[in-house]
């Protein structure tokens, strides 16, 4: 089944640092998604991608759909506490057969003021 | 606007007893998916639904069932519940032109 590599696992920064997450998936993707869950919620959608290369932006947030449609990236700017989370990527095949949905297993970031 | 709608939030078992966690959405979502999440494990799917009527596993299946008789209406069930299922679970609805939308999720402790 498709496997969805999300590095890096946890990260520690100060506030205002930037930070950078990747994912990578062993099949092609037409839709990456960027889910972040805050403590004791459900996650909540980000971003959205839908074409390989597609740089999109959301305030401080940018997500990118790499360009062999296998790997997308995360970044936030000026982090602030409220960035506090765990960070899901997920992806699919938008109107494929396969409607399962995967995620990564996530990263873990703590801001510290 | 409910959305997703996990019930109970909370919940202890005794090993060996059952029970079915209800989720419901108000969208008219097609999909429908049950989750569980574990430390270090990111988020697992356990079974999933492309339609009213229809089921089908996800990557950790064993000790659970699901139920879709209703469209906005997705049950998961556990017949004898183990420690090992002790799990935060999610649900999440979408369609073909909504991404997915996920419950408050539902903690349950099996002692």
């Amino acid at each position: 089944g498709q496997q969805l590599n999300q590095s890096p696992q946890s990260m520690f920064i100060q506030e205002g640092e930037d930070v950078s997450m990747n994912c990578t998936s062993s099949s092609i993707f037409n839709t990456w998604l960027w889910y972040k869950q805050d403590p004791g919620e459900g996650p909540v959608l980000l971003i959205a991608l839908y074409k390989a290369g597609e740089l999109t932006s959301n305030g401080r947030l940018t997500a990118q759909f790499g360009i062999t449609r296998k790997d997308s990236f995360l970044n936030i700017s000026a982090s602030i506490p409220s960035d506090v989370g765990i960070y899901f990527c997920a992806g699919y095949e938008r109107g494929g057969s396969n409607y399962k949905l995967t995620f990564g297993k996530g990263t873990l970031l703590t801001v510290n003021p | 606007n409910a959305g997703v709608t996990q019930t109970p939030k909370f919940r202890v078992l005794k090993t060996g007893q059952s029970m079915t966690l209800l989720c419901a959405q108000d969208m008219n979502h097609e999909y429908m998916y049950w989750y569980r999440q574990d430390p270090g494990m990111g988020l697992r799917l356990i079974h999933y639904s492309v339609g009213e009527g229809t089921t089908a596993k996800g990557e950790v299946p064993d000790g659970y069932n699901v139920s879709r008789l209703k469209k906005q209406n997705f049950l998961l069930g556990l017949e004898s519940a183990a420690p090992s299922q002790t799990s935060v679970y999610f649900c999440a609805s979408r369609d073909q032109n909504t991404e997915a939308f996920f419950g408050q999720g539902t903690r349950l402790t099996v002692v």
